[in-house]
């Protein structure tokens, strides 16, 4: 069981490049999220998905896409990267979508944008 | 106001020292459920324990203990003899609903630093 993984671990990207930061889980999870990390915010969710092809949005949506082809994938991709986006990023995933489960998280996407 | 608040930024302690980490939260919620995890130098975050509203039962396991009290709304998290490999960041989570249907939201407080000296 190799749990929630993400790719890459680490990027740097120009002002305007795109780029899709990958998420998988293989427990078989229904609900999974994309939160950033930034010094002196705390985490904060973007989006989340409470099953495949259904997803919405976070606090902090603006800049990202998300889609939920199939249970164990939820990428995520930044259409025209800024230096705003720069940031660790955590994928998580739960059972269900009931607020008493526990979300486990990947290991963080370290992303710099110039 | 949902809200969880970890008032300490920062704290040092020498090996072998009893170490509590507070928390305390804001929820209008009647169920509700607090989570810790831990975010060691390596930049993972490590599940610790999740305790729901209606358990307000202590917890200890091995060198960790929780102590919940809706009556304060804290769920503290004592380290009894920290060792050097106890020193990360731990944060304090409140999973409460968002609106009228059953979504929910990880509330997150900013996290205690620490740092556990030889």
């Amino acid at each position: 069981n190799a749990g929630v993984t993400q790719t890459p671990k680490f990027q740097v990207l120009k002002t305007g490049q795109s780029m899709t930061l990958q998420c998988a889980q293989d427990m078989n999870h229904e609900y999974m999220s994309w939160y950033r990390q930034d010094p002196g915010m705390g985490l904060r969710l973007i989006h989340y998905s409470v099953g495949a092809g259904i997803t919405d949005q976070g606090e902090v949506p603006n800049g990202y896409n998300v889609s939920r082809s199939t249970t164990e994938d939820f990428p995520l991709r930044l259409l025209s990267a800024a230096p705003s986006q720069t940031s660790v990023y955590f994928c998580a995933s739960s059972y269900s979508s009931y607020q008493g489960e526990t979300q486990y998280f990947g290991p963080g996407t370290r992303l710099l944008v110039l | 106001a949902q809200k969880v608040t970890q008032a300490q930024t920062e704290i040092s302690v020498v090996e072998k020292e009893d170490v509590t980490l507070d928390c305390v939260y804001e929820t209008r919620d009647t169920t509700y459920y607090l989570f810790w995890y831990k975010q060691p130098p390596s930049g993972e975050l490590v599940f610790l324990i999740r305790r729901n509203s209606f358990d307000e039962q202590n917890e200890i396991s091995g060198r960790y203990s929780w102590n919940f009290q809706k009556s304060t709304s804290s769920f503290n998290f004592t380290i009894t003899a920290s060792q050097v490999v106890d020193s990360a960041v731990y944060f304090c989570a409140l999973s409460a609903t968002v609106n009228a249907g059953n979504n929910r939201k990880l509330i997150w407080g900013l996290g205690t630093s620490l740092a556990v000296n030889p």
